[in-house]
């Protein structure tokens, strides 16, 4: 069946510095979504990406949606404390259901 | 709009006991999941329901059942706990729309299982 891995499966950074999170399906995708979610919360929608070798971005986050529609990453630029989460994507095909990712759990020192 | 709440928010369970999680929304949703959620292991689907009265299994059904007897209402049912069904349960909701596949989903606060 179809799945979603991602990687790291931790990351730890400094205040201040950059971070990315790569995601790879099995299989071609239909769009890409990218969720967060806080400790101790549940998963927040962040972004949708549709189209092949889309880039958008949210103030310092950039997201990528490969050009096979297969992959796909997160940046964070200059991360901060309120950036700490687990951050999933999570891949839609042909179906009713989304794939998620086994996600990056991102922890930010001061 | 109170978007998705899930009742209980907490549960201690004895393995054999059994219970329902109810899964509310108000957004006038077509689509619901159940999700699990167990460290490393991401959101893993269990049930899902594309409409009120339709059901269907997800990744990791064995254990659960599930009703959709309402559109706004989406039940997760456990009818014998056991240890392993010790995770935190997310239901969420999508609107669907047409010919787009993996719309957007809300999730809800989620559900603390203990089964010992």
């Amino acid at each position: 069946g179809q799945q979603v891995m991602q990687i790291p499966q931790y990351q730890h950074v400094q205040e201040g510095e950059d971070f990315t999170t790569y995601c790879n399906s099995s299989t071609t995708l239909s769009n890409i979504q990218w969720y967060k979610q806080r400790p101790g919360g549940h998963p927040v929608f962040l972004i949708q990406l549709v189209k092949s070798g889309e880039v958008k971005k949210q103030k310092r986050l950039t997201f990528q949606f490969g050009e096979a529609k297969k992959n796909s990453s997160l940046h964070i630029t200059a991360t901060q404390t309120t950036d700490v989460g687990t951050y999933f994507c999570a891949g839609g095909g042909n179906t009713d259901k989304l794939i998620f990712g086994t996600g990056t759990r991102l922890q930010v020192f001061p | 709009n109170a978007g998705v709440t899930q009742t209980p928010k907490f549960r201690v369970l004895k393995t054999g006991q059994s219970m329902t999680l109810l899964c509310a929304q108000d957004m006038n949703h077509e689509y619901m999941y159940w999700y699990r959620q167990d460290p490393g292991m991401g959101l893993r689907l269990i049930h899902y329901s594309v409409g009120e009265g339709t059901t269907a299994k997800g990744e990791v059904p064995d254990g659960y059942n599930v009703s959709r007897l309402k559109k706004q209402n989406f039940l997760l049912g456990l009818e014998s706990a056991a240890p392993s069904q010790t995770s935190v349960y997310f239901c969420a909701s999508s609107y669907p729309l047409p010919g787009a596949f993996g719309e957007t989903q809300y999730f809800g606060p989620g559900t603390r299982l203990l089964v010992l």
